[in-house]
């Protein structure tokens, strides 16, 4: 079975560029997030999507980002402007949402400067 | 305010030796516990489950709950140089079990 994918692995910006990263799920995981972790933290939501609907979206600046899930599959999450601060790993993860447990994609290490 | 809390550590033992990770959480309706393991530079990965009392091993792994105490800890068995990462432990929302709650982790390092 194929893992969460997502992309660009790695991304380095100058700041009021946007950016925006694309996440693909496990098939048939009904429930998608993503997530901001910064060293030595855990990880932070930013917005959860159960299918296409945006269930908990609280933690998202949305001056500045955006996200989308199409068709409750595929998620694309922007920023824009980016600004310093927005310099982290961006991570996405899926669940069948049955236990709670969740499965992450490799992560997109953003870069501001 | 839910929280989760885990020793940031660093926890240091020798290659071989049991370690031993703690996480105590302040739900009392929680019903789920998570940890993962996060090597430098990757994402976290679900290494252990645990829905009820007790204990639940899994190779050299064992997770241990508690829920009138409200702890539950990760005991790994003959560390490996390979073991040494960060150890996250997550809790669903007792009101949401889709919603992690999440320690900021315990840094393991494992010494040949």
């Amino acid at each position: 079975e194929a893992g969460v994918v997502q992309s660009p692995r790695y991304k380095i910006i100058e700041k009021k560029q946007p950016v925006a990263f694309w996440c693909n799920p496990i098939s048939g995981h009904n429930t998608l997030y993503w997530y901001l972790q910064n060293l030595g933290q855990g990880p932070e939501l930013l917005i959860r999507y159960e299918n296409e609907e945006a269930v908990d979206d609280s933690q998202l600046p949305k001056d500045r980002f955006s996200a989308e899930r199409l068709k409750g599959v595929d998620s694309t999450l922007k920023i824009q402007p980016a600004e310093l601060g927005d310099s982290a790993v961006y991570l996405c993860a899926s669940s069948p949402g049955l236990g709670g447990e969740q499965y992450f994609g490799p992560g997109t290490r953003l870069t501001v400067t | 305010q839910k929280e989760v809390e885990q020793n940031s550590g660093p926890l240091s033992v020798p290659e071989g030796a049991i370690a031993s990770l703690n996480c105590t959480y302040s739900d009392r309706g929680s019903q789920s516990f998570f940890w993962y393991r996060q090597y430098s530079g990757k994402s976290p990965e679900l290494i252990m489950s645990i829905y009820s009392n007790g204990d639940k091993e899994d190779g050299r792994f064992t997770a241990q709950l508690n829920k009138a105490s409200q702890y539950v800890s990760l005991l790994i068995r003959d560390s490996q140089p390979s073991d040494s990462a960060t150890y996250l432990c997550a809790v669903p929302n007792a009101g949401n079990n889709r919603k992690l709650i999440w320690g900021l982790g315990t840094s393991l390092a494992v010494n040949p």
